[in-house]
């Protein structure tokens, strides 16, 4: 089977910096994604890797370390509308759907 | 600009009724779009994948005759939930694929079956 884990819920402080780590376990692999999804809203593309090594796009950054199954976002200098659903999903082949985590809902405090 | 629309983003009916999801590529043409369902709180779902000019394949668990998908060209997918009931009640969305692997999903429909 498909196994995609990341903590339910983290809260962080305005400025400060957050990680939001995601492990796989899948039959395959053929790239990570992360997606950004506010609450009645459909998610937003944010970074996509599928080789070892971080992406950086802006404010966010996407790890990825294929041996250990690991990926992580790393979101700099939180702002308040960084409040969200953060989304990791794994296509496992090809052009395969992609495999969705349950998702972790970030609060943003002041 | 949205590369994906999604129409209606609202819908009430009755129980019993039919509901058609229209999900549209504005930009480029999708030869695969796939639909996704999610409850509140909890991940998404994927329900099916519609190829463009051939019978959808829908996941373990979903009712391909109570779940219609028509992907009758590269620019339109259709999902109609047919005599929808409560617990049809979900967030319904679209999601299509480019060339270069970037994702775009379309901004969700919301229905509401009472």
């Amino acid at each position: 089977g498909q196994n995609i884990d990341q903590p339910t819920e983290m809260t962080a402080t305005e400025g400060a910096i957050v990680q939001i780590n995601c492990t796989y376990q899948t039959s395959g692999f053929n790239g990570l994604f992360w997606y950004q999804q506010h609450a009645g809203e459909a998610p937003t593309f944010l970074s996509y890797n599928v080789l070892d090594g971080l992406e950086e796009k802006g404010r966010f950054s996407s790890f990825l370390s294929r041996s250990k199954g690991y990926s992580y976002l790393l979101l700099k200098e939180l702002q308040m509308k960084d409040s969200a659903s953060y989304l990791c999903a794994v296509r496992t082949s090809g052009n395969t759907p992609l495999v969705f985590g349950k998702g972790t809902r970030l609060s943003v405090i002041a | 600009g949205a590369v994906v629309s999604q129409h209606p983003s609202r819908v009430i009916c009755k129980s019993g009724t039919s509901v058609k999801i229209e999900c549209r590529s504005l930009d480029f043409q999708a030869t695969t779009m796939f639909w996704y369902r999610q409850f509140p709180k909890q991940s998404l779902m994927l329900m099916a994948t519609s190829n463009e000019g051939s019978k959808a394949t829908y996941e373990q668990g979903v009712e391909k005759d109570k779940f219609l998908i028509n992907h009758a060209s590269l620019t339109l997918s259709t999902l109609t939930v047919t005599s929808a009931h409560p617990e049809d009640s979900s967030f319904y969305i679209c999601r299509l694929e480019d060339s270069y692997n970037e994702q775009f999903f379309g901004p969700g429909t919301r229905l509401t079956v009472l």
